[in-house]
């Protein structure tokens, strides 16, 4: 069966602070990828998604970034983090062609 | 830009109780989603409505796609409190070779025993 791991679960760091969030898939190959934030009040927000390895596109201009160094590894990284980038970060994945999107456990990330 | 628009936005009922919420857009998807998201967790798919006129029921829920695929409606019958948690609708596009959703802001349900 296919399982997601997201890593950590909480995080606190200081702004200005380096950020690398870790999102990895099991169970399946050449899956969709996505990284999303819910902020309190909020929708989820898509950060990034990929469609295969090196392939990253980005929905929103910001102060992050995404790789995908392996296919079934997605990595969310920010090299001085902000104040506005503290919430909820969730990875997800689907299959190509595949409607129905599986979500991590999320990491709460408060900036301070 | 798509936007989804959820209502209401807080909901408290009483255990047993009915309930509707309410999912709508002026845009066109190809299919729509519902979630259930529990504090610190990631949101669950629930069901995915694709044809228009879809009615879906799991249990207890009842899940309709609009005729013109801009909206959808979840009714709850009997509410128990498992069921509290945020109700997320996302809209599906598809394009680019990858499916992205825009979700709403999300129904938060609480059902008090």
């Amino acid at each position: 069966s296919q399982t997601i791991h997201q890593w950590p679960a909480t995080l606190v760091q200081p702004v200005g602070s380096p950020l690398s969030l870790e999102c990895t898939v099991e169970g399946t190959s050449n899956p969709n990828l996505y990284w999303y934030r819910q902020a309190a009040g909020r929708g989820l927000q898509l950060l990034f998604y990929s469609v295969g390895i090196g392939q990253i596109s980005s929905e929103v201009p910001q102060n992050l970034s995404a790789s995908r160094p392996q296919d079934r590894q997605f990595i969310l990284s920010s090299k001085k983090l902000l104040l506005s980038d503290s919430g909820f970060y969730l990875c997800a994945w689907s299959l190509m062609g595949g409607v129905g999107y599986t979500f991590g456990s999320g990491t709460r990330l408060t900036v301070v | 830009t798509q936007l989804l628009e959820q209502s209401p936005q807080f909901l408290s009922i009483q255990e047993g109780e009915n309930l509707t919420v309410y999912c709508n857009s002026s845009s066109v998807f190809s299919s729509l989603q519902w979630y259930r998201q529990e504090p610190g967790e990631g949101p669950v798919l629930l069901v995915t409505v694709v044809t228009g006129g879809e009615v879906k029921k799991l249990k207890r829920l009842t899940f309709q796609f609009g005729d013109a695929r801009k909206d959808s409606s979840l009714h709850i019958t009997a509410a128990q409190p498992g069921d509290t948690g945020l109700y997320l609708c996302a809209g599906v596009n598809s394009g680019a070779g990858s499916y992205q959703l825009t979700f709403g802001k999300g129904t938060k349900l609480s059902v008090i025993p």
